[in-house]
């Protein structure tokens, strides 16, 4: 069964500084992985996903994510954090191998003070 | 496009009433996923459709719970009789595939059961 973790509840950050949020998964076969922004009260907005090829990949708003298959990890990273980035993000993985369900992280609030 | 759809966006009732939620997802997505969130357990998938058929409904989590999907234009999501413990957020998403895009969310639709 596929699962993915968001070790830190919370990321605190100060305005200009990089930011990580770390992600990691767990499934039988390729892992389709994904990173999502959720802003209060509002549905979740895709930033970006790694499927094949480079494990750098780059998403919405300047943020980029490192895939490492050996560590079965996926951390979203930004090189200059802004306030506007506060928000909850999730991680989320898709298992191949059977169907097509994606499951998500718990979710990690990211306050970037100014 | 308008992106996907969700109505109420707040919804506050009895317990042992009959809730209806509904969602319109973006033209030309063929996948339609509805998911809940809760802070205690996060968010989870309660069942998908492909091109208007129930693909997976093993996250409903009892009979209380149906979802239906007459057309590419509208799922409704029912839940009857209401109870307090499904006092949540639910999301509708959509995609075009599958296998390897984000998903489309709605804003949501706030349940509160009293």
């Amino acid at each position: 069964a596929q699962s993915v973790a968001q070790p830190e509840d919370q990321v605190n950050v100060a305005e200009g500084n990089p930011l990580t949020v770390k992600c990691t998964y767990s499934v039988s076969g390729n892992p389709y992985l994904f990173w999502y922004v959720q802003y209060p009260n509002r549905g979740l907005q895709f930033l970006l996903k790694y499927i094949t090829g480079d494990n750098l990949v780059k998403g919405s708003y300047g943020f980029e994510a490192e895939f490492n298959k050996s560590q079965t990890s996926f951390h979203l990273k930004k090189p200059s954090a802004l306030v506007s980035d506060s928000a909850l993000y999730f991680c989320a993985v898709r298992d191949t191998t059977g169907g097509f369900k994606t499951i998500f992280g718990a979710g990690t609030r990211l306050f970037v003070k100014a | 496009d308008a992106g996907v759809i969700q109505s109420p966006r707040h919804e506050v009732t009895e317990m042992g009433q009959e809730v209806t939620l509904r969602c319109k997802p973006i033209s030309g997505h063929d996948y339609l996923f509805w998911y809940r969130q809760t802070m205690m357990r996060g968010l989870e998938l309660l069942i998908y459709f492909n091109n208007n058929v129930p693909i997976d409904d093993s996250g409903m989590p009892e009979d209380r719970f149906s979802a239906k999907m007459p057309n590419a234009s509208f799922s409704t999501l029912k839940i009857q009789p209401s109870e307090p413990r499904d006092s949540a957020v639910y999301f509708c998403a959509s995609s075009q595939g599958a296998r390897s895009g984000g998903y489309t969310f709605g804003s949501g639709t706030r349940l509160t059961v009293v």
